[in-house]
């Protein structure tokens, strides 16, 4: 079993829609949540943070955390075409190891 | 405002090659990574430094070598390229603490192909 669970996709919705992301984790060492977004042939740039579990939204995102669950979400609302990315979960507990998903590829048709 | 650079952005490699890919940032971050990112696999990390002379190994580490001799600078070596070693390979920095969350500011990759 990875560490990390990200369904690859691809995901197709049209522009308008709500988007929901998710990853699945088996380590409960977890504290630190992010969610990280990568336009193609470019780097990954941070969407979003939290730590342990609750919500937190920022604009047309909001990014949950079940930590009894293991299980992480992200949402974008009023999706636009420029959402168009990979988008890559993130998570650590209190060393330096981070562990990525494999990312889920999402296309928002005008 | 530069960031994180990486060259080169694209390189072939013959099996049994080395190369050098190098990773400058001049946001004065103390740490820094390597990250190798494989179709379907996410981003694995290969080595990274938590400041000038000092580095450690991560996740995947085998077949590449690295060094930091300044804070801006932290160059990843392949000795003997293989196939396996084909990938998108990403630098990053950051000036939060390893036991925090903080931002990971990324390069926009090296895509190495070994044949």
């Amino acid at each position: 079993q990875k560490e990390v669970e990200q369904d690859p996709g691809p995901l197709s919705v049209p522009e308008g829609a709500i988007v929901s992301l998710n990853c699945t984790y088996s380590n409960s060492a977890f504290q630190y949540f992010m969610w990280y977004r990568q336009y193609s042939r470019k780097g990954p740039e941070l969407l979003m943070y939290t730590y342990s579990s609750g919500n937190k939204e920022d604009g047309r995102f909001t990014a949950q955390v079940d930590k009894s669950s293991k299980y992480i979400s992200l949402f974008i609302r009023d999706s636009q075409p420029s959402d168009s990315a990979t988008y890559l979960c993130a998570m650590k507990g209190g060393n330096n190891d981070m562990r990525f998903g494999a990312g889920t590829r999402l296309t928002v048709k005008p | 405002n530069a960031g994180v650079t990486q060259t080169p952005k694209f390189r072939i490699l013959k099996i049994g090659q080395s190369m050098t890919l190098q990773c400058a940032q001049d946001m004065n971050h103390n740490y820094m990574y390597w990250y190798r990112q494989d179709p379907g696999m996410g981003l694995k990390l290969i080595y990274y430094s938590v400041g000038a002379g000092i580095t450690d190994k991560g996740e995947v580490p085998n077949g590449y070598n690295v060094s930091r001799s300044t804070t801006e600078d932290f160059p990843l070596r392949l000795e003997l390229a293989a196939p396996s070693q084909t990938s998108v390979y990403f630098c990053a920095s950051t000036q939060t603490a390893p036991g925090r969350a903080g931002e990971l500011f990324f390069g926009e990759g090296s895509r190495l192909t070994v044949l």
